[in-house]
């Protein structure tokens, strides 16, 4: 089954500075990979996703990038700012409707901005 | 529309008891996970549906047991209380057919404390 590897644990970063998160995933057939960020006694909210056809997306001071090849992905956050502070999440799902809801997740970043 | 909902909130059982935590969504969607989420190990999958009937283990299924007899609904089952299950447990929903959308929703997440 698929397995998703998440580093660093933990990040500390100035305000303002940029934060990469990067993940691996093991299921070739994977095609699809969210990000979540849940914040302090919240549930996970989805901030950005990447399809397999796709190399990069971005959305304004967040961005994630796709190697499909290496089967890793990132996440950038720019600009940082203390609202990014969070536990982010990545997660990789496999194509096919029997795996529709199988999302697999690896184990979190804490993200911390330093004021 | 108040998206994914569970109950209880929080929970403690002894060892060896048994108990539901209860998912319900009114978003008509057919896509509905469990997750538990324990510190250093992010949301780990027990067990999925694609639609109403229809089941399948995740990561961690081993003492939990799930149903889903409508779309709305999507209990899980503890048989029998360990201490090891102590964890904060997720249930999620997506949209699928016809015109299946990847955000995933997560209720408040249900605080579960066995002794």
């Amino acid at each position: 089954g698929e397995n998703v590897e998440q580093h660093p644990s933990t990040l500390s970063v100035q305000e303002g500075d940029s934060a990469v998160i990067k993940c691996t995933y093991s299921d070739s057939a994977s095609n699809y990979f969210p990000w979540y960020k849940q914040e302090l006694g919240k549930r996970p909210q989805l901030i950005i996703d990447i399809r397999s056809n796709v190399g990069e997306k971005k959305d304004q001071r967040i961005a994630v990038t796709l190697n499909k090849t290496a089967k890793h992905f990132s996440l950038h956050i720019t600009e940082t700012q203390p609202e990014d502070s969070a536990v982010y999440f990545c997660a990789a799902r496999r194509t096919g409707y029997s795996s529709a809801s199988k999302i697999i997740f690896g184990s979190g970043t804490r993200l911390s901005i330093r004021p | 529309n108040a998206g994914v909902t569970q109950t209880p909130k929080f929970q403690v059982l002894k060892t060896g008891q048994s108990m539901t935590l209860q998912c319900a969504q009114d978003m008509n969607h057919e896509y509905m996970s469990w997750y538990r989420q324990d510190p250093g190990m992010g949301l780990r999958l027990i067990h999925y549906s694609v639609g109403a009937g229809i089941t399948d283990q995740g990561e961690v299924p081993n003492g939990y047991n799930v149903s889903r007899s409508t779309t709305e609904d999507f209990p899980l089952r503890l048989l029998s209380a360990a201490p090891s299950q102590t964890s904060v447990y997720f249930c999620a929903s997506r949209q699928g057919a016809p015109d299946p959308q990847e955000t995933q929703y997560f209720g408040p997440g249900t605080r579960l404390l066995v002794l």
